[in-house]
């Protein structure tokens, strides 16, 4: 299986500031990663697939880069509602696997 | 609008069974991959496995195996997930998702409200 890890675990930033999380993965693989976001309370929500595609409504300032074992979720300018939990997920191999989340806090 | 809505929360005795519903709406049943993740208070994602709601073929993490079996109804456009011989460590929210596209493995972009499920004797 192919093992995700998550870093930093967590970031403390402020609004307006660039955040940048990582994933990289245990074998290399195709760009089939996707991110998503997850607030306290509320299922995560699409925020990107196939490492660099932004899923439908999401804003610009969300982006995706990275190819083989690494990859990186940009936030170009945090506004407030962007303080919450990021998991990147892979659809390479079976099983499909989840790394361990980042917060994003203030 | 695509809707996926789930039973409300369970509390169960462990060695004891659950089922949970995954009622879906506004787009066409067959032709989209349902997945389950679950996630235990305060930790991460975890998948479970994944229906194909037309054939009703099955694909399950190997964890998983012997303990859930992911059904469907067509004619109710509902997905359910059951899980048996309950442990104190399945405690968690359990989530249903459904595919971006067609495809088996594709991101999940909507997901159900969330299932807790305590086991608790």
């Amino acid at each position: 299986e192919i093992v995700l890890t998550q870093s930093p675990a967590t970031v403390s930033l402020s609004p307006g500031e660039r955040a940048t999380l990582s994933c990289r993965a245990s074998q290399s693989m195709s760009n089939y990663l996707a991110w998503y976001q997850q607030k306290p309370g509320q299922a995560p929500r699409l925020l990107i697939y196939d490492a660099s595609n932004r899923a439908t409504g999401i804003p610009a300032r969300f982006s995706g880069s990275g190819s083989g074992t690494d990859f990186t979720l940009t936030i170009s300018s945090l506004e407030p509602e962007d303080f919450a939990v990021y998991y990147c997920q892979q659809r390479s191999n079976w099983p499909l696997t989840f790394g361990g989340g980042t917060k994003v806090e203030i | 609008q695509v809707q996926l809505v789930q039973s409300g929360a369970e509390v169960k005795e462990p060695g004891a069974s659950v089922k949970v519903s995954c009622k879906t709406s506004g787009y066409t049943f067959t032709g989209y991959y349902i997945h389950w993740v679950r996630q235990a208070p305060g930790q991460g994602l975890e998948w479970m496995g994944r229906i194909n709601p037309n054939s009703g073929d099955t694909n399950y993490e190997q964890k998983f195996q012997g303990r859930v079996i992911l059904t469907r109804d067509t004619s109710i456009t509902t997905v359910y997930m059951e899980l048996s011989r309950l442990r104190s460590d399945d405690t968690a929210f359990y989530y249903c998702a459904r595919v971006l596209d067609g495809y088996s493995a594709s991101p999940f972009d909507h997901w159900g409200q969330g299932t807790l499920v305590t086991v608790s004797s």
